[in-house]
């Protein structure tokens, strides 16, 4: 889920197993939601994305699923591999003061799997 | 197509030195942006130009300029850099800015101190 601070949260899982990770979003109002990969020394890479008027969005091996009553993201990953070990953002498209809408990023989790 | 190219990976800076942190990108994208990712914390917009000959300030612009120089590249300049300015940049474009489904694409980051 979602830290503030220097230590980020960890997952860590058995090759094969599943991973669901959790990401509490801010602002109500966000209609779009990403989950980025991060490899460590490399920038976030995109994974998957939901708009808000769905609920569950599925891709290969990997799942979103949108609560907007609780406003809570979630990134299900099948059969995880170690190839899937990094740090996994949300980030939900959010307008500014300005007005014009950005995506703002949560902390992230970092995601381990043990071979 | 190289994606989003960021010169240079890694700077260290003194305190009061300046710099500019290049960024270009081959996509044809409108809009491109510029993060900070700090440790254990997620990406925080810092400028963002949402098309050429526009910027605008992100969540943390203090201590930063940008220049659009054109619709491939985008500056980050430090005039006067701090130690609080330590951290990893990333800059990133996207189609147009201001969709609902506006997907990012990031460059491999810089890594700057300052000493």
């Amino acid at each position: 889920g979602e830290s503030v601070g220097l230590h980020l949260p960890t997952l860590s899982v058995q090759e094969g197993d599943n991973s669901i990770i959790n990401c509490a979003y801010s602002n109500s109002a966000s209609d779009y939601f990403i989950w980025y990969k991060q490899e460590s020394g490399k920038g976030p890479q995109f994974i998957i994305d939901i708009r808000s008027n769905m609920d569950k969005r599925q891709g290969q091996r990997v799942t979103v699923l949108l609560n907007k009553t609780v406003k809570h993201l979630s990134l299900q990953i099948a059969a995880t591999q170690p190839g899937d070990s990094a740090v996994y953002f949300c980030a939900e498209n959010s307008r500014m003061d300005t007005g014009r809408r950005a995506l703002t990023f949560g902390s992230g989790t970092r995601l381990q799997v043990q071979p | 197509n190289a994606g989003v190219t960021q010169t240079p990976k890694f700077q260290v800076l003194k305190t009061g030195q300046s710099m500019t942190l290049q960024c270009a990108q081959d996509m044809n994208h409108n809009s491109m942006y510029w993060y900070r990712q700090d440790p254990g914390m997620g990406l925080r917009l810092i400028y963002y130009s949402a098309s050429e000959g526009t910027t605008d300030k992100g969540e943390v612009p203090n201590g930063y300029n940008v220049s659009r120089l054109n619709k491939r590249e985008f500056s980050l300049r430090l005039e006067s850099a701090a130690p609080s300015q330590t951290s990893v940049y990333f800059c990133a474009s996207t189609r147009r800015q201001g969709q609902t489904n506006e997907k990012l694409f990031f460059g491999s980051g810089t890594q700057l101190s300052v000493l």
